[in-house]
């Protein structure tokens, strides 16, 4: 079993719906949540870090995390065409230091 | 703002040849990670280093080595180029456990490498 799961997809949503990434996870005592954002052929950058149970929102993206249930998930909201990418959710482990469990990622496709 | 720097974005060498890849962060972070990223595999973490001249290896440190001799660079080394390590290499670094945000990693533009 991996240790971070994400559906692969391609998730395909019209311009302007909401898009809905899931992540879920192994390790409970995992404390650190990230959504990172990857254009084709670009590094990952950083969308939002959540760290406690419940939502958290900026911009047009939105974090939810459900420790009880070991998901995590990334809302967007008035999806562009420039939103199309592949999204990493990442986890760091109890007891990882500062390392990040990475998911395959999901990939979003947003059609105008 | 966060600068994360590779030596190459693109980069192509013999199998055989010895390979440097060049990470520098100018933001004092402590951590540096190497990753290299495959299609259908992932994010896979080659080697990351805590301190000048410390490492640890990750999940897949066989054919690499690392070198840190300052803070703020961190080099991959592949010490004879095989095709297999055909792939993107991905820098990253992190302040260490303790502060605010600790664990987010911040990423380099990667560096594209195809061994012939």
């Amino acid at each position: 079993q991996k240790e971070v799961e994400q559906n692969s997809g391609p998730l395909s949503v019209p311009e302007g719906a909401i898009a809905s990434l899931n992540c879920t996870y192994s390790d409970r005592g995992s404390q650190s949540f990230f959504w990172y954002r990857q254009y084709s052929g670009k590094s990952p950058e950083l969308i939002m870090s959540i760290y406690s149970n419940g939502d958290k929102e900026d911009g047009r993206f939105t974090a939810q995390l459900n420790k009880a249930s070991q998901y995590v998930s990334l809302l967007i909201r008035d999806s562009q065409p420039s939103d199309s990418a592949t999204y990493l959710c990442a986890v760091n482990p109890f007891n990882a230091g500062n390392m990040l469990t990475f998911g395959g990622g999901t990939r979003l496709m947003v059609k105008p | 703002d966060v600068k994360v720097t590779q030596s190459s974005r693109y980069l192509v060498k013999r199998t055989g040849e010895k390979v440097f890849l060049e990470c520098v962060q100018d933001m004092d972070h402590e951590n540096m990670f190497w990753y290299r990223q495959d299609p259908g595999l992932g994010l896979r973490l080659i080697y990351f280093s805590y301190d000048v001249k410390m490492k640890e290896k990750g999940d897949i440190p066989e054919g690499y080595s690392v070198s840190r001799e300052k803070k703020e660079r961190f080099s991959l080394i592949l010490e004879s180029a095989s095709t297999n390590q055909t792939s993107m290499y991905l820098c990253a670094s992190s302040f260490p456990l303790g502060g605010v945000n600790t664990d987010t990693q911040y990423f380099g533009p990667g560096t594209r490498l195809t061994v012939l």
